[in-house]
């Protein structure tokens, strides 16, 4: 247990539909990330929120909404999504201290799959 | 741009060591990370490694790193089976450490 929850833990969902990954850490930290980890290649990094704010867009599909409404929560709002978004995609807190980040601690991940 | 490359397969057999290499672009890298992630889990951090360290020592692993050559390396001394897993190097491509970008992970498979 990391103290990073994320939920569902997997989502199958219609490329018209709808849907919303959430992640809540109870570590105090106050910067959280999501990232997409796909078969056979490395995580990529989709946005950054430190203090709430966002800091980091990695060239993200507008298909993907990220939104912090405090420092301990983290959704990813989906919709017409396409198949080839299936990936697990995970969520990850860190402290920011001085300016300076040292470690981010990961959630299990949401598996999702676009049919 | 920024890149972090691993080698993909790791075979070791229980009670040797293992070694998993990483290489890395990003000369500004503060921090360099070693994550650990077993089947349906998320990553777990196993350690990290300031810059101006050349060495690091916890328990079982010991991290090398060498700045000029841009290599990274995670030693896990006698191997156990469940040290079977997926282990990605990482390194932080801005000041704040906030942004990691990744390897794409070895697999380190274990026999008994």
């Amino acid at each position: 247990e990391t103290g990073v929850t994320q939920t569902p833990r997997h989502l199958v969902m219609g490329m018209t539909n709808k849907k919303s990954l959430k992640c809540e850490q109870h570590l105090g930290h106050n910067a959280m990330y999501w990232y997409k980890q796909s078969a056979k290649k490395p995580l990529e990094l989709m946005f950054v929120y430190n203090f709430k704010e966002q800091t980091e867009n990695n060239s993200v599909p507008s298909r993907f909404s990220p939104e912090c409404p405090n420092s301990s929560h983290l959704f990813l709002h989906l919709h017409t999504l396409q198949p080839e978004d299936s990936a697990l995609y995970l969520c990850a807190s860190s402290r920011l201290s001085g300016g300076r980040n040292t470690e981010a601690f990961f959630g299990q991940g949401t598996r999702l799959t676009v049919v | 741009g920024e890149d972090v490359e691993q080698s993909l397969f790791l075979s070791v057999r229980e009670g040797d060591s293992s070694v998993i290499n990483c290489t890395y672009t990003d000369s500004s890298s503060t921090y360099l990370y070693w994550y650990k992630q077993e089947p349906g889990a998320g990553l777990q951090l196993l350690t990290y490694i300031f810059s101006n360290m050349d060495m690091k020592q916890d328990q079982r692993l010991t991290v090398l790193l060498n700045k000029k050559d841009k290599h990274l390396s995670l030693r896990i001394a006698d191997t156990q089976t469940g040290d079977s897993a997926i282990y990605f190097c990482a390194e932080s491509y801005n000041q704040a450490g906030t942004a990691l970008i990744f390897g794409k992970g070895t697999t380190l498979s274990v026999s008994s």
